[in-house]
């Protein structure tokens, strides 16, 4: 069965940086694009960045753009997501899915980031 | 800047149908725009309901559908259940690489 596995969340401080990853199995990964899905505190969900399985093509929402990267490797069957220049806005949790027609069709447990003084 | 609009609240008796709606704040949904469906717990992560405008993903019991209703897409749950309480999100990919979520409804059985 599918599964996906956040780990690298934790506690920084404003400006600091983090990488996330994401641990697939279940399924072959390297033919999959993949997303990075997160959660503030109390609020909805909000898509964060997709990559293409061969990694040739990456968007970001507006609101990370310039400040996270998205990538992967396929012979580890791992997507990451690097997080710089953090903000107290980016205090959530992520989540990554596994894409089927432009949507997420599976998801991880998720990773809670945290970002505080 | 594409905003997606859902009901923020709804009930529903048990045993009733609802039907959610996800409103696109620029023009009409449609399949073009790959609408999808998640229920969501508090503490759990998201479970896909459909996707593709009407395809249910796997496992998801079939009092859960798809469709276009007008110019929204929409969630109907027949014979609601007590465990239907949840929040559920839409989601539409608007193009150029974007995905945009509708904001949640909150959808309590009583």
């Amino acid at each position: 069965q599918v599964q996906l596995v956040e780990s690298g969340g934790g506690v920084v401080q404003p400006g600091e940086s983090l990488r996330l990853s994401c641990t697939a199995s279940g399924f072959i990964f390297s033919t999959q694009p993949m997303y990075w899905v997160r959660q503030a505190p109390g609020k909805g969900l909000e898509w964060v960045a997709y990559l293409r399985k061969d990694g040739s093509n990456k968007y970001y929402a507006d609101s990370v753009k310039g400040r996270f990267t998205i990538s992967r490797d396929n012979s580890k069957d791992t997507l990451y997501l690097q997080m710089n220049s953090l903000t107290t806005e980016d205090t959530a949790v992520y989540y990554c899915a596994k894409d089927r027609w432009y949507s997420f069709e599976y998801w991880g447990q998720g990773t809670l980031v945290t970002v505080s003084s | 800047q594409t905003v997606v609009t859902q009901e923020p609240s709804f009930s529903v008796s048990p045993g009733g149908t609802v039907t959610l709606t996800c409103a696109l704040s620029s023009g009409s949904v449609s399949t073009s725009y790959y609408p999808s469906w998640y229920q969501q717990t508090p503490g759990q992560a998201p479970r896909t309901l459909i996707y593709n405008t009407n395809t249910r993903s796997s496992g998801v019991p079939d009092r859960f559908s798809g469709s276009i209703l007008g110019n929204k897409a929409a969630l109907t749950i027949t014979g609601a259940q007590a465990d239907d309480e949840s929040d559920y999100y839409c989601v539409l990919y608007v193009g150029s690489g974007l995905w945009v979520f509708g904001g949640g409804t909150r959808l309590t059985v009583l």
